[in-house]
C-alpha cells in the first residue's frame, strides 16, 4: 500500500539557516514524488517534482530509492518560506495521489 | 482563467442534514479529487475520478458520495451530516496520472453541528 510519512509535524529554524523537511514513503512500483505548499490563506500548489530535478524558491529535492526519501531542502531560509508543506506520492500507472500529514515549517527572525 | 472553483466556501450544517459540494474545472482535466483536510492528519482522499461518468473509493470514503456526470464538475456529497465530517474540504485536479501536477480548489470549510 502507499504511505507518505513525514514525521515532524512542525519545524521552527531561524532565518538563514539551512532548512531539511523529511518525506520517507512506502510503495509497490514506480514512484512519482511532489512536495506541495500552502502558504497562509492560499491554495495549495506544485513546489517541485522528481522528475523536473529543478529547483524552486532555493529547494531541491532528490529521490533516494534506496532510502525511499524524497527530503526537501534549503540551503538558507527565508521569512516567507513559513508555510504547511505537504509531500505528495503517485505511483506510475495509478491514479491516486497520495499526501503526507504535512509539515509546518516556522522561519523564526 | 479560473482553474479550480469550489463552492461554497463556508457552511455550516446541523447533523444529519445533507449537502453537495460543486467543484469546477475549466482546464479539460480528466482526473479530479477530493480531498479533506483535518489538523495533525494531512489531506486524505475521499473520492476520486478519472474521467466522465467513473467515481472511485479513496482512503476514508464512508459517509460520502460522488457523481461526475460532466467532465468539468465533481460533486461530493453528504447525505447525512455527522460532527466527524467537520473539515476542509479541497478539490484538486490534473490532466492525467504520468507525472502531472495537480492543481487545487480554494477550499470549502464545513462544520458539522
Amino acid at each position: 500500500a502507499q504511505r507518505v510519512t513525514q514525521p515532524e509535524k512542525l519545524l521552527s529554524v531561524f532565518k538563514g539557516a539551512p532548512v531539511e523537511l523529511k518525506c520517507n514513503y512506502s510503495y509497490s512500483g514506480s514512484p512519482e514524488l511532489f512536495w506541495y505548499v500552502q502558504y497562509s490563506r492560499q491554495r495549495l500548489q506544485l513546489l517541485l517534482r522528481h522528475i523536473s530535478r529543478e529547483s524552486i524558491k532555493g529547494f531541491t529535492a532528490d529521490l533516494n530509492k534506496g532510502e525511499t526519501s524524497f527530503h526537501l531542502k534549503k540551503p538558507f531560509a527565508q521569512e516567507e518560506d513559513s508555510a504547511m508543506y505537504y509531500c505528495a506520492l503517485s505511483q506510475n500507472r495509478d491514479d491516486k495521489i497520495i499526501f503526507g500529514k504535512g509539515t509546518r515549517l516556522h522561519i523564526l527572525p | 482563467n479560473a482553474g479550480v472553483t469550489q463552492t461554497p466556501k463556508f457552511r455550516v450544517l446541523k447533523t444529519g442534514q445533507s449537502m453537495t459540494l460543486l467543484c469546477a474545472q475549466d482546464m479539460n482535466h480528466e482526473y479530479m479529487y477530493w480531498y479533506r483536510q483535518d489538523p495533525g492528519m494531512g489531506l486524505r482522499l475521499i473520492h476520486y475520478s478519472v474521467g466522465e461518468g467513473t467515481t472511485a473509493k479513496g482512503e476514508v470514503p464512508d459517509g460520502y458520495n460522488v457523481s461526475r456526470l460532466k467532465k468539468q464538475n465533481f460533486l461530493l456529497g453528504l447525505e447525512s451530516a455527522a460532527p466527524s465530517q467537520t473539515s476542509v474540504y479541497f478539490c484538486a485536479s490534473r490532466y492525467g496520472y504520468v507525472n502531472t501536477e495537480a492543481f487545487f480548489g480554494q477550499g470549502t470549510r464545513l462544520t458539522v453541528v
